[in-house]
């Protein structure tokens, strides 16, 4: 089954404590992307990635690291998480070519950073 | 990328067509519409995109003015299912469109038993 896998889903931290949460797909998918979700703001990208080892900032990625050594995976690392960083996010993959390119996502990691 | 202003909510009665409005004025020519929905805190969900023609799915229909400065989403019969966030977004049509890409905050539809 196509998916894009996220872990964790949930995740209660602490200010400081570094954090990894990890994106994978089974589609192939070139692209790769992350959004942050929080009430009223709509889906804010991060970071995305048009292929391995190729990322590029999104809308807010103060705070946030990412990776892509490999096509499938997209992991978004804190390593310093802040209460601000409390939020809903979601990974995404697309094919990078073709007329169709729906983003497929998966299905959030909630984060809460005391 | 073009931004899309969208309506914060709208009600729709079940079983009654649901119109979703998009206004995307600075519209590239090479850029593409697309639709998705977010239902609850899911991942959105793609529904459909077109460029200037019409379009119909088994989800939905998407209908694009001659100007392409607007589109129009159309949920033929609305179910309580269907109740959700609706995102209209834009993106070039060439290979690697997506880049950076501004959802924004979409439209909560209720749709009303």
């Amino acid at each position: 089954e196509a998916q894009v896998t996220q872990n964790p889903r949930y995740l209660i931290t602490v200010t400081g404590k570094k954090l990894t949460v990890t994106c994978s797909q089974n589609m192939n998918h070139e692209y790769m992307s992350w959004y942050r979700q929080d009430p009223g703001l709509g889906l804010r990208q991060i970071y995305y990635s048009m292929n391995v080892e190729v990322t590029d900032k999104g809308d807010v990625p103060e705070g946030y690291k990412v990776s892509r050594k490999e096509k499938r995976n997209f992991p978004l690392i804190l390593e310093s998480p802040s209460p601000n960083q409390t939020s809903l996010y979601f990974c995404a993959s697309s094919t990078g070519q073709g007329l169709t390119g729906e983003l497929f996502f998966g299905e959030g990691s909630r984060l809460t950073v005391l | 990328d073009a931004k899309t202003t969208q309506p914060t909510s709208m009600d729709c009665a079940e079983g009654r067509a649901a119109n979703l409005p998009c206004n995307h004025s600075t519209i590239s020519g090479n850029e593409y519409v697309y639709w998705y929905r977010q239902i609850h805190s899911q991942g959105p969900q793609y529904i459909i995109h077109g460029l200037k023609n019409n379009e119909t799915n088994e989800m939905a229909s998407l209908i694009i003015t001659e100007d392409r400065k607007s589109s129009t989403l159309i949920l033929p019969h609305a179910t309580l299912r269907d109740t959700a966030v609706y995102y209209c977004i834009v993106r070039p049509a060439n290979s690697g469109g997506y880049q950076k890409v501004t959802f924004g905050t979409g439209t909560k539809l209720q749709v009303i038993p």
